[in-house]
């Protein structure tokens, strides 16, 4: 078995400011993935990495970016909050691409002010 | 294009009685089919997949068959539980690594 941690569980930041959110996953899982969670709008792919030296945009990547620092990690960056931008944010990772089922960490709970 | 539409929102059931969530989705490119499940104030895990056609999946009393005829993979339990109140979301896997995720369906069990 393995898990996955997100650092930190709740992040408060102010509108406008850049902000970090980390994931570690302890699995040796070659793929990684970011998500946003929004209430009614279910999970939306920010950002992918399919390999350590990899990475590739989602269908919400406009004001993120992302780094697959090593395997085992895998940061999202808000490039600049906004208020709509309350959610909360979940970190994914698989063993591959076809078929594989992601195991999700806590999640990282963003408010902004 | 690539979509997924869910049974919407809030579904309402009492204990014992039948459960079964909608998904179909539209795409020629499909290759697995996921429903995931996310009891409150924990992480989405992995209740059902499958990507083969017309055969039923089980796990945990739910079951789905994948049609792709009809492009469809409903989820369904025999006997909702107190314990299967939960966001459920069907997930299609296209080319390469991404899923693209439902809605989500907040089931509620009730007494």
């Amino acid at each position: 078995g393995g898990i996955i941690t997100q650092t930190p569980k709740f992040l408060i930041g102010q509108e406008g400011q850049k902000l970090t959110l980390k994931c570690q996953q302890n699995f040796n899982h070659d793929t990684m993935y970011w998500y946003r969670q929004d209430s009614g709008k279910g999970l939306r792919l920010i950002y992918y990495s399919i390999t350590e030296n990899d990475l590739q945009k989602g269908d919400l990547s406009e004001g993120y970016d992302a780094s697959r620092e090593k395997k085992s990690s895998f940061s999202l960056t808000v490039t600049s909050a906004q208020k709509n931008e309350m959610a909360v944010f979940l970190c994914a990772s698989s063993a591959g691409t076809g078929g594989y089922e992601q195991y999700f960490g806590p999640g990282t709970r963003l408010t902004v002010l | 294009g690539d979509s997924v539409t869910q049974t919407e929102g809030l579904v309402t059931l009492t204990e014992g009685l039948p459960v079964m969530l909608n998904c179909t989705y539209q795409t020629a490119y499909s290759t697995f089919l996921f429903w995931y499940v996310q009891h409150l104030n924990e992480a989405p895990k992995l209740l059902l997949k499958s990507s083969t056609d017309n055969k039923r999946t089980e796990h945990q009393g739910f079951h789905a068959t994948l049609h792709k005829s009809s492009s469809s993979f409903h989820l369904q339990k025999s006997s909702a539980q107190l314990s299967d109140s939960a966001l459920y979301y069907c997930a299609p896997q296209y080319a390469g690594a991404k899923l693209t995720f439902g809605g989500g369906t907040r089931l509620t069990v009730r007494p």
